[in-house]
């Protein structure tokens, strides 16, 4: 079975900075099937990202999403106060659906 | 507007069952897959079990496997999840999410709780 794992566990930042979050995968993965979440305290998730790069309707341009393999990356562009948040990766591959534990991002 | 709003969740002894349901409406239910993912209190989220939009076909957490059962009533827009055996670790909020392109989970309810305790 696949696992994602979501590098750091909590990132400390200030607003305006760049954040990068990472998730790595103990196998080859399809970039196809590559999906990332943010979630608020309190809310469900939202998409941002789906198909590793693809941002989802209404998401931001400041968030992006790269990598292929093993390795895929999100990218905040520039911090804005509402972005403070866990974010999750999933993966799509054999009927299953697996998550990454979550990197936090907070306010430093 | 896409809303998904779960029901059922409580608190229930271990060993016990309980049945959650996702009410969709805003769009055409009976074309897209749909998911159950949970998340224990201050935890990750887990997914759960899925099902297809037309042919039925089901998929489950190992975690869960042969305790609940994944349905759908395509007339009536929900989705269903029967929880049997349960236990303490099966303590979590319960959503339920709709399957989008790429398999990415697009919609999301708002969850239910699910406690097992005695």
């Amino acid at each position: 079975e696949i696992v994602l794992t979501q590098s750091p566990g909590t990132l400390s930042l200030s607003p305006g900075e760049r954040a990068t979050l990472s998730c790595r995968a103990s196998q080859s993965v399809s970039s196809s099937y590559l999906a990332w979440y943010q979630q608020k305290p309190g809310q469900a998730p939202r998409l941002l990202i789906y198909g590793a790069s693809s941002r989802a309707t209404g998401i931001p341009d400041r968030f992006s999403g790269s990598g292929s393999g093993t390795d895929f990356t999100l990218t905040i562009s520039r911090l804005e106060p509402e972005d403070f948040a866990v974010y999750y990766c999933q993966q799509y591959g054999s009927s299953l659906l697996i998550f990454g534990g979550g990197t936090k991002v907070e306010i430093k | 507007e896409v809303q998904l709003v779960e029901s059922g969740g409580g608190l229930v002894q271990p060993g016990g069952s309980l049945r959650l349901s996702c009410a969709a409406s805003g769009f055409t239910f009976s074309s897209y897959w749909m998911h159950w993912v949970r998340q224990a209190p201050g935890k990750g989220l887990v997914w759960v079990s899925r099902i297809n939009s037309d042919v039925y076909s089901t998929t489950y957490a190992d975690s869960v496997k042969g305790r609940f059962t994944i349905s759908r009533d395509n007339a009536k827009n929900t989705l269903y999840l029967q929880m049997n055996s349960l236990r303490a670790e099966d303590t979590a909020v319960y959503y339920c999410a709709r399957g989008g392109v790429s398999a990415a989970l697009d919609s999301w309810g708002q969850g239910t709780l699910v406690t097992v305790s005695s």
